[in-house]
This record gives structure tokens, sequence and C-alpha cells, in this order.
């Protein structure tokens, strides 16, 4: 049971480009969320997705898109990669309303990302 | 909106002493939940204790427990006989109970970076 798993670790990109952090989790969760950590600071929500193919927007959406079309990944694309957008980011998951009062939020290891 | 403050940037303690790290909140819900997270250097988030709006008794897990005040909306940890392995930042988190219309998305603190001295 790998959890909640996060690819790349470490990125640097170029003002400009693109890429897409990619999130996986085998929990059979149906909640999944992005947050970014910046140095510092609390996470903040980027993204979040109640289920497959339902995914609503956060605290900091702007320069980021989502998709959801399994239940087990959830891709986080940067299109046009800025300076503001270096951060560390940490992909999230729950079981949601089938969790009940108890839902807990586990979360992936990080993706430290640095655009230059 | 919810907010979730965090007041103390650092905290130290000595190993084997008592530490209390202090977390307000402020919040128009009346039930909802409040978390302690711990990241240490790894970056891994970790979930120490979290505590139910609607439970007057205050949550406890081993060396560490809550005192939750919920009129002043206060959520502070305590962490007895700290160790080394402590040594993190500690961040509060709020979640609204009403799951349906906010994902179970949470909102954190700022953190308290905390040291732990041999």
């Amino acid at each position: 049971n790998a959890g909640v798993t996060q690819t790349p670790k470490f990125r640097i990109l170029k003002i400009g480009q693109s890429m897409t952090l990619q999130c996986a989790q085998d929990m059979n969760h149906n909640y999944m969320y992005w947050y970014r950590q910046d140095p510092g600071m609390g996470l903040k929500l980027i993204y979040y997705s109640v289920g497959a193919g339902i995914t609503d927007k956060g605290e900091v959406p702007n320069g980021y898109n989502v998709s959801r079309s399994t239940t087990e990944d959830f891709p986080l694309r940067l299109e046009l990669a800025a300076p503001s957008q270096t951060s560390v980011y940490f992909c999230a998951s729950s079981f949601g309303l089938a969790g009940g009062q108890l839902d807990t939020q586990y979360f992936g290891p990080g993706t430290r990302l640095t655009v230059l | 909106a919810q907010t979730v403050t965090q007041s103390q940037p650092e905290m130290s303690v000595q190993e084997a002493e008592t530490v209390t790290l202090s977390c307000t909140y402020d919040t128009s819900e009346s039930d909802y939940y409040l978390f302690w997270y711990k990241q240490p250097p790894s970056r891994q988030m970790i979930l120490v204790i979290r505590q139910e709006a609607y439970k007057q008794q205050n949550a406890t897990e081993n060396r560490f427990s809550v005192n939750f005040q919920k009129a002043a909306k206060s959520f502070s940890l305590k962490i007895s006989d700290s160790q080394l392995g402590d040594a993190a930042m500690y961040f509060c988190a709020y979640r609204s109970s009403y799951q349906e219309t906010s994902g179970s998305r949470l909102t954190f603190g700022e953190g308290t970076q905390l040291t732990v001295n041999p």
C-alpha cells in the first residue's frame, strides 16, 4: 500500500514553460486535494476534487489547472510557469463523505518546484 | 471564510520538558474539526491529533494533548516529555463539518517551528 505518491520530487522550470505534477493514491479515496506551501508559510488549497470528473477551485487556483479522469489520479497542470509559482506542492486524499465525521487527509511527500 | 492563526513562529523546549503551541481560529460555524499536523525536515505532513468541536473533552494521543476552548476559539497543543524527534514545524488546521459544500478542505495556520534542545 503506497498511500499518496507524487512525481517528480524536484523540478526546475524556466519562466513560461509548462509541466504537470502527478499525484496518485491507492486507498480508494474519493476526495483529492492540491496544496502549495510557500517558504515559512502554511499550506494553501489550490484545487480539490470530490470524485472522478468533479473538480473545484480552492483559495489560490490562478495559473493552475486540474483534471480527475480516474479515482486514483489527480494531476496538476502549470501552463505558463512564473516565479511566483516557486513553492512546494502537496497532494492529499481522503475518503470524503464515505469517511464520515472523522475523515482524515493523507498527504504525499511533496514536489519542490523552482521557476527561474 | 475561516482563518487560522499561529502567533508563535518559533518555539524551543528542553528535552523531557513540556511545551505548548498556540492556535486561534475564526469561524461562524458551530460544528467543525481541528487538527494539528507535524512536518519534519522530510516535509511529510503527519497528523498528530484531532478534535471534534462538538466534544467538550480534550483530545489526547500519548504525549500530545490539546486545550480546546470553543468560546475563545482557541486550540493549543501540549507536548509532554519532549523528545528530539518532536522537532518539526507544527501546523494547526481547521475543517468545516459541511463536507458537501467544502469538500473536506483544510485551512492551515502559518506554522510554529519547534526546536528540541538536548
